[in-house]
């Protein structure tokens, strides 16, 4: 059973675009997160998320929303998508969201903006 | 801040010789570090992290780090290398009471197996 999922795998559409990425773990984690990877293959965080507190990384654009219906699903929703927004994006989770908690990654998913 | 160095973009090894794969810290206090490896049009997958104890962290597919305080080096290494390890590697790190703020990732290193 895959632990932490996305859909879709692939997302391509136009600039200007508000478009969802979905994710969903079944690992019963507390927390989860989304990182971007970019075309180089830098990893940042975005956003960190448990049942009671969004950490959002003060770069990212507010265009940017996570949207969690509940403990196991963490949606990304952008808005008025860029070019600069082509990317990899990646779900992960872990335990409590403890510094010492390994993080748990999902397949990815690969947006392009044209 | 945090800061994560991998100095090498790409490291070439034969297959069966041992392999190493160089990261360094810059976080103060008490670092906890990961390796994490990732293949072509794959997610992330975890190897091993260093917590506290013993500086010799053993983890998944014969992969082992050495914490080193010292030199703030945390370097993955395998004894054998495989053609299967071609993969591009990252480390990351986090802190006491950092949880919420993720992974600081560094840039990442290729490593390539030569049969």
């Amino acid at each position: 059973d895959t632990a932490v999922s996305q859909t879709p795998k692939y997302l391509v559409t136009q600039m200007g675009n508000d478009k969802s990425i979905k994710c969903e773990q079944n690992l019963g984690h507390d927390t989860m997160y989304w990182y971007k990877q970019d075309s180089k293959k830098f990893l940042k965080i975005m956003f960190s998320y448990n049942n009671k507190e969004l950490i959002i990384n003060e770069t990212v654009p507010n265009r940017f929303s996570p949207k969690s219906p509940d403990k196991a699903h963490l949606n990304l929703h952008i808005n008025s998508l860029e070019l600069g927004d082509s990317a990899v994006y990646f779900c992960a989770s872990s335990d409590r969201g403890h510094s010492t908690d390994t993080q748990y990654f999902g397949p990815g998913t690969r947006l392009t903006v044209l | 801040a945090q800061s994560v160095a991998q100095p090498e973009d790409q490291v070439n090894v034969a297959e069966g010789n041992p392999l190493t794969v160089k990261c360094t810290y810059s976080v103060s206090g008490n670092p906890y570090l990961f390796w994490y490896v990732q293949y072509p049009n794959r997610g992330l997958q975890f190897l091993l992290k260093y917590i506290t104890g013993d500086n010799l962290v053993k983890g998944s597919y014969g992969f082992e780090a050495e914490f080193n305080k010292s030199q703030t080096s945390f370097h993955l290494k395998k004894p054998s290398a495989l053609v299967s390890d071609s993969a591009l590697y990252f480390c990351a790190e986090t802190y006491s009471g950092g949880g919420a703020d993720g992974l600081t990732f560094g840039k990442g290193t290729h490593l390539i197996i030569q049969p």
